[in-house]
């Protein structure tokens, strides 16, 4: 365990439903952070908040939505989903940001979801 | 825009052998480089960071090199077990924020008894 929990671990819904993914951290850290991993491409950031502060949106599309109410929990609120958002989520924490040693992240397990 | 590439994209070895997968980037102006594993349905676990100053970090049976200048890092796995089957991934921090990770596609390694 890495100390980062992702739930759920699958989800399907369709194009019209709404659902969020959540992500809480037990490591005290101050950042959090959204990840998309699809299908033979490489990851690619989507948020990042440091101190429940957004600080990056790597120009996500606004069906996606993330909430950060404390530095322990970080939620993807999804909205009018595509197919091609169909792909394995993945939430990463750090103690900070930028540089030093408090960069190093720690993932959770990922949130596998599947737009029909 | 920074862009890492892994060579090979997956790679099938007997028990026993010595690899080295590869990882190339584009910007030299890194911060720190990281190789990550990622077992299938899980997620990904840090190996090894290197920092911009440092060429090379080891860690049991992995080495981990990085040629800043000429963009560049090689993991080293010594005498391989089906356990270390997984995909490797190999990420950098830009200087300019540390924050930001750039991945490659990563190489799939299966070792077989």
């Amino acid at each position: 365990e890495t100390g980062v929990t992702q739930t759920p671990r699958h989800l399907v819904m369709g194009m019209t439903n709404k659902k969020s993914l959540k992500c809480e951290q037990h490591l005290g850290h101050n950042a959090m952070y959204w990840y998309k991993q699809s299908a033979k491409k490489p990851l690619e950031l989507m948020f990042v908040y440091n101190f429940k502060e957004q600080t990056e949106n790597n120009s996500v599309p606004s069906r996606f939505s993330p909430e950060c109410p404390n530095s322990s929990h970080l939620f993807l609120h999804l909205h009018t989903l595509q197919p091609e958002d169909s792909a394995l989520y993945l939430c990463a924490s750090s103690q900070g940001v930028g540089s030093g040693g408090f960069n190093i992240q720690y993932f959770g397990a990922g949130t596998r979801l599947s737009v029909l | 825009k920074q862009e890492v590439t892994q060579i090979p994209a997956a790679l099938s070895v007997p028990e026993g052998e010595n690899l080295v997968l590869n990882c190339s980037f584009t910007d030299s102006a890194i911060y720190n480089l990281q190789w990550f594993r990622q077992d299938p349905g899980k997620g990904l676990t840090s190996l090894l960071l290197i920092q911009s100053s440092q060429r090379e970090q080891t860690s049991g049976r992995l080495n981990a090199s990085l040629d800043k200048s000429s963009g560049r890092s090689t993991l080293y796995i010594a005498a391989s077990q089906p356990g270390d089957s997984a995909t490797y991934l190999c990420a950098v921090s830009e200087e300019t924020s540390g924050s930001r990770l750039t991945f490659g596609e990563g190489t799939q390694l299966t070792v077989n008894p």
